[in-house]
């Protein structure tokens, strides 16, 4: 079964810290996708990037940075120099492709970001 | 570009009352997905459909019912609801002819008194 874990629950920091969260997933399957989704308190999930497990190149994207390591089953996001704004709940999710998982999505229980000005 | 619609947006019910969420997947996506996100919680995966059949279920009670019709939209069907139901309800399509990608809707939320 598929398993993901984010561990840090919650974390705060001042603006313009760096701060990265970690997700660590299980499976037994070879391909898969990752997801980092955002939450912010109005409540809808917002996309922000989706990995196949064939590809292990970092992305970045503006502020943000995700770091793949699929030898350490882990897939960790990074945010640059945070602001206020991106002060939600982040959550990693997985999709297993093979086996008729039919690519349902499972989440890990989210990490709350703070930013204090 | 055309998103998952849900409705209604909020709901309010009492317990032991009946409430239908429904679905309005991407056009040209043929499998929709339906998540449970209770307060604090992350969202669950209840149920999916492909091509109106059910295709996986997760862990949804027995008092909820959903299927998928023939304009390929979706409805929850919840009865004897109680107080835990209260919950974000998101529904996801998918259509894999057009690319592997679910799509979430902006969430249902259900509050039951």
């Amino acid at each position: 079964a598929q398993k993901v874990t984010q561990a840090q629950t919650e974390i705060s920091v001042v603006e313009k810290e760096d701060v990265t969260l970690d997700c660590v997933y299980e499976t037994r399957d070879t391909t898969y996708y990752l997801f980092w989704y955002k939450q912010p308190p109005s409540g809808e999930l917002v996309f922000l990037i989706r990995r196949n497990s064939f590809d292990e190149q970092n992305e970045i994207s503006g502020r943000y940075s995700w770091n793949f390591q699929k030898s350490t089953s882990s897939f960790n996001f990074t945010i640059t120099a945070s602001q206020v704004v991106d002060s939600a709940v982040y959550f990693c999710a997985l999709s297993e492709i093979s086996g008729g998982s039919n690519y349902k999505l499972t989440f890990g229980k989210g990490t709350l970001l703070t930013v204090n000005p | 570009a055309a998103g998952v619609i849900q409705s209604p947006r909020h709901l309010i019910k009492e317990k032991r009352e009946t409430a239908t969420l429904k679905c309005y997947p991407i056009p040209r996506h043929d499998t929709v997905y339906w998540y449970q996100q209770g307060p604090g919680q992350d969202p669950q995966f209840l149920i999916s459909f492909y091509e109106k059949m059910q295709s996986d279920k997760g862990s949804i009670p027995d008092r909820f019912s959903a299927q998928q019709f023939s304009d390929y939209h979706s409805e929850l069907n919840m009865s004897s609801l109680e107080l835990g139901d209260s919950a974000l309800y998101f529904c996801a399509s998918l259509g894999l002819a057009v690319s592997n990608e679910q799509f979430f809707g902006p969430g249902t939320r259900l509050t039951v008194l």
